[in-house]
Formats: structure tokens, sequence, C-alpha cells
């Protein structure tokens, strides 16, 4: 099936450090959404964006839907141990049915 | 705060056995996916409902899968039978409408052998 292209795959980083991801697509969407998952549970909602140019945040985190709504990003400042896990982007097809479209993730690993 | 409910959270069969999923998705939610998680790689869609109607499930390999949500709340997703590529974590999600935001629940961990 169809994924977004994440970058990086993934990524080591000290404790205190910032991180800045990306979520790439061929295709337009109306919504961005951003998850974490850790290992053997369900992807956990961060930050839903829904217009271009849009930037939100959610304590250390920031997103923004990007200007040509082709794609995402995804800042964590101070970094700190419990973000480590997977960090997954979802973009909105609303071409035929309505659904998510998800991305490769990029994998955290913090380093204390 | 409401939550997705799946069950159960590991399931470990043999190749050939038929293997069934439960779905709760948070009250009110009109909008049910099950999504297919393969380890390293993000979920993909096997099928989507709006209340009880499948609208999308061109990706359920619908030769051994199955999926149904009868009075358009809870659902269940059937594999008969069961392959050894099916082993996968199986995430249940539900969203207020088709553009709204998605919870995911804690997923089903699937063992075939």
């Amino acid at each position: 099936g169809q994924q977004l292209n994440q970058s990086p795959q993934s990524m080591f980083i000290q404790e205190g450090e910032d991180v800045s991801m990306n979520c790439t697509s061929s295709s337009i969407f109306n919504t961005w959404l951003w998850y974490k998952q850790d290992p053997g549970e369900g992807p956990v909602l961060l930050i839903a964006l829904y217009k271009a140019g849009e930037l939100t945040s959610n304590g250390r985190l920031t997103a923004q839907f990007g200007i040509t709504r082709k794609d995402s990003f995804l800042n964590i400042s101070a970094s700190i141990p419990s973000d480590v896990g997977i960090y997954f982007c979802a973009g909105l097809s609303t071409s035929g049915t309505y659904k998510y479209i998800f991305g490769t993730g990029t994998r955290l690993k913090v380093l204390a | 705060e409401a939550e997705v409910a799946q069950s159960p959270r590991y399931k470990i069969t043999e190749k050939s056995q038929a293997v069934a999923f439960w779905c709760d998705p948070i009250s009110g939610h009109a909008t049910l996916y099950w999504y297919r998680q393969i380890l390293g790689q993000g979920p993909e869609l096997l099928v989507q409902f709006q209340d009880e109607s499948v609208v999308d499930d061109s990706q359920l390999p619908k030769d051994r899968f199955s999926a149904e949500r009868l009075k358009g709340v809870d659902s269940t997703l059937k594999i008969q039978p069961a392959e050894l590529g099916d082993s996968a974590m199986y995430l249940c999600a539900s969203s207020p409408g088709r553009t709204g935001e998605l919870f995911f629940g804690e997923g089903s961990r699937l063992t075939v052998l």
C-alpha cells in the first residue's frame, strides 16, 4: 500500500538537543496528523494540522503544515529520554474515499 | 478519557487456524478503521467503516479476511485461514467523522506459527 516518505529514518540525539523530522508526499493533503508509538503499543496522537502554513504546538512539540500541502514537519525541543519512540505522520487523502495514509516512521533514540 | 478498546492484546495461532479481533471505538465515533502494521513500518489501512457501512476495503485480502460492524458500534476483524505472513499488529482506530482526528487502540499483536 501507499506510504508517505519520512526523513530521517532514524536518529540518535543527545538529551537536551532539538529534533527535526519531516514527511513528504506527491499528493496534496487537507489534514496532517503526527503520532508517537512506543514498542508494542498503539500510536498516540500528538498534533493535528488543518490548514496550509499552520503552526501548532503541544508542549515541547511543534508541527507545521507545509505551504505546498505536500509536506509537514515536526520539531521536538530540548529532548528528554521519554521522547524515545517512533514518530509517524499521516495525511488525509480526499481523492476517492477519505482515508489517512501513514508515513514510514522516524525512529528516535535519545542518549542521556 | 475515552479510549478505543481492543482485544485480545496478544494472539498466537498456528497457520490455517481462524483468528478474530474485536474493537470498541470511542462512544459516538461514526468512523472505524482497521489497520495492519508490520514491524518497522507504518500502519496500512485494511478496512474503513462509516457507521455500519464499509466505505473502503480495497486493501483487505477478501479471500481470507472479513470485517463487520453490524450495529455501527463495535467491530470484528476475522482471518480464516491464518497464514505466516499475517503476523503483525492489528490496530483499530476511530474518528468522529471521515475527516476528523484518528484515535488508536492499543492493538492486537498476532503471531502465526
